[in-house]
């Protein structure tokens, strides 16, 4: 079951790093991490992905933990337009093909000022 | 353009009723999705399409009718709906891209249904 688990709720000062965790300990061995977020009244957007290495892009980076049962999420400056709900998410082992997602619960970053 | 558009914005509809959720795309991808979500809660995958035709149904019920009438377009049609089908609507698409797992999917702003 391609099951995660993350904090209901995280909340930051503006400016300030944010490391969000996800456990994903039942993850297979060729499953990528991805983490999306969700703003108020919008779709998700994409984040970040990754496999075993640590992973930066211009939003964020992904710290993955030498045996892959976790992840975390860093932002590195938080801003008020960083708040949302911020998903980590694994694809449905139950089939070998395609992006079937499978989101998570989510944590709900609050960004104060 | 990165854009997946999604219409009406919000719809309410009677138990009764027959209405249809559209959803473009002008991105080329070849994999179109519907995702359901909850008030709180994170999308639950629907259906899937690749290459025009449905992969996945995520054993949905059979009042959702999904229709992919090309590489551009899907559409969910709704008939005989409940109260407890109220909720945000989305679409995405992606790439089929050859490496599995790593596709980004780009979603549409979903609809937002009430049914009465």
């Amino acid at each position: 079951d391609a099951k995660t688990t993350q904090p209901n709720s995280m909340e930051s000062n503006e400016e300030e790093p944010v490391h969000l965790p996800c456990n994903h300990s039942t993850i297979s061995g060729t499953d990528y991490i991805h983490w999306y977020r969700q703003l108020p009244s919008q779709g998700p957007e994409y984040v970040i992905h990754g496999l075993t290495s640590n992973v930066n892009n211009r939003m964020a980076s992904l710290a993955i933990a030498e045996d892959r049962k976790s992840s975390t999420l860093i932002l590195h400056r938080a801003t008020l337009r960083d708040a949302a709900v911020y998903y980590c998410i694994l694809r449905d082992p139950r089939r070998n093909y395609g992006q079937n997602f499978v989101f998570g619960p989510g944590t709900r970053l609050s960004v104060l000022p | 353009d990165t854009e997946v558009t999604q219409t009406p914005k919000h719809l309410v509809m009677g138990m009764t009723n027959k209405k249809s959720l559209k959803c473009e795309q002008h991105m080329g991808h070849r994999a179109m999705y519907w995702y359901k979500q909850k008030a709180k809660k994170p999308p639950e995958l629907m259906f899937v399409y690749s290459y025009e035709k449905l992969s996945i149904n995520e054993s949905v019920p059979s009042r959702f009718s999904p229709e992919c009438p090309n590489s551009s377009l899907l559409n969910l049609h709704l008939h005989a709906l409940q109260p407890e089908d109220s909720a945000l609507y989305l679409c995405a698409s992606s790439h089929m891209g050859a490496q599995k797992g790593t596709d980004t999917q780009y979603f549409g702003p979903g609809t937002r249904l009430t049914v009465l």
